[in-house]
């Protein structure tokens, strides 16, 4: 079944930089890579999403950009903020088979203020 | 909508007792999913169900039953709790195939002791 890596598992940054998170996955077949942010004492909540028949997706500071031959996609942030601190979850799955989606172990990142 | 509701948040459970996680949705969405998540760890996927009266294992289903008996409830039974079931659940929902995001409900903390 698919196998999903997550790097790093914390990151702390000083507010306005810039955060990456890279997530690589094993089966090729997978064609759909969510992330998911998870604040304290809740759920996780899907932030933004992509399909394999696209290398980049932008929504204001947050972007996602996926390699389907090295079987990578990584998560930007811009103009990090305190409230962007959050555990942050990779996942992928074969898009019409929703029933099997693999989660990274997430991303601890701290923005300090 | 309320979205997705779990009760109960917190339970402590003695080994071999049983219990059962109750979750509902008030979006009138097809898929149900509930998930573990352990410390460290990205969600692992116990059982799903892709309409009322359709139920399957996902990776990790042994020590749970579930129920769906109709669309709005997708009760997690657990039967003879286990240390190794401590953990903090979550269900989930979505409207697949018009949409892929899962919705995540608040999540309930188990201990067995």
């Amino acid at each position: 079944g698919e196998n999903v890596e997550q790097h790093p598992s914390t990151l702390s940054v000083q507010e306005g930089d810039s955060a990456v998170i890279k997530c690589t996955y094993s089966d090729s077949a997978s064609n759909y890579f969510p992330w998911y942010k998870q604040e304290l004492g809740k759920g996780p909540q899907l932030i933004i999403d992509i399909r394999s028949n696209v290398g980049e997706k932008k929504d204001q500071r947050i972007a996602v950009t996926l390699n389907k031959t090295a079987k990578h996609f990584s998560l930007h942030i811009t103009e990090t903020q305190p409230e962007d601190s959050a555990v942050y979850f990779c996942a992928a799955s074969i898009r019409d088979n929703n029933n099997d989606m693999r989660f990274g172990a997430g991303t601890r990142l701290t923005v300090k203020p | 909508n309320a979205g997705v509701t779990q009760t109960p948040k917190f339970r402590i459970l003695k080994i071999g007792q049983s219990m059962t996680l109750q979750c509902t949705q008030d979006m009138n969405h097809n898929y149900m999913y509930w998930y573990r998540q352990d410390p460290g760890m990205g969600l692992k996927l116990i059982y799903y169900s892709v309409g009322a009266g359709i139920t399957d294992k996902g990776e990790v289903p042994n020590g749970y039953n579930v129920s769906r008996s109709t669309t709005e409830d997708f009760p997690l039974r657990l039967e003879l709790a286990a240390p190794s079931q401590t953990s903090v659940y979550f269900c989930a929902s979505s409207s697949v195939p018009s949409s892929y995001e899962q919705y995540f409900g608040p999540g309930t903390r188990l201990t067995v002791t």
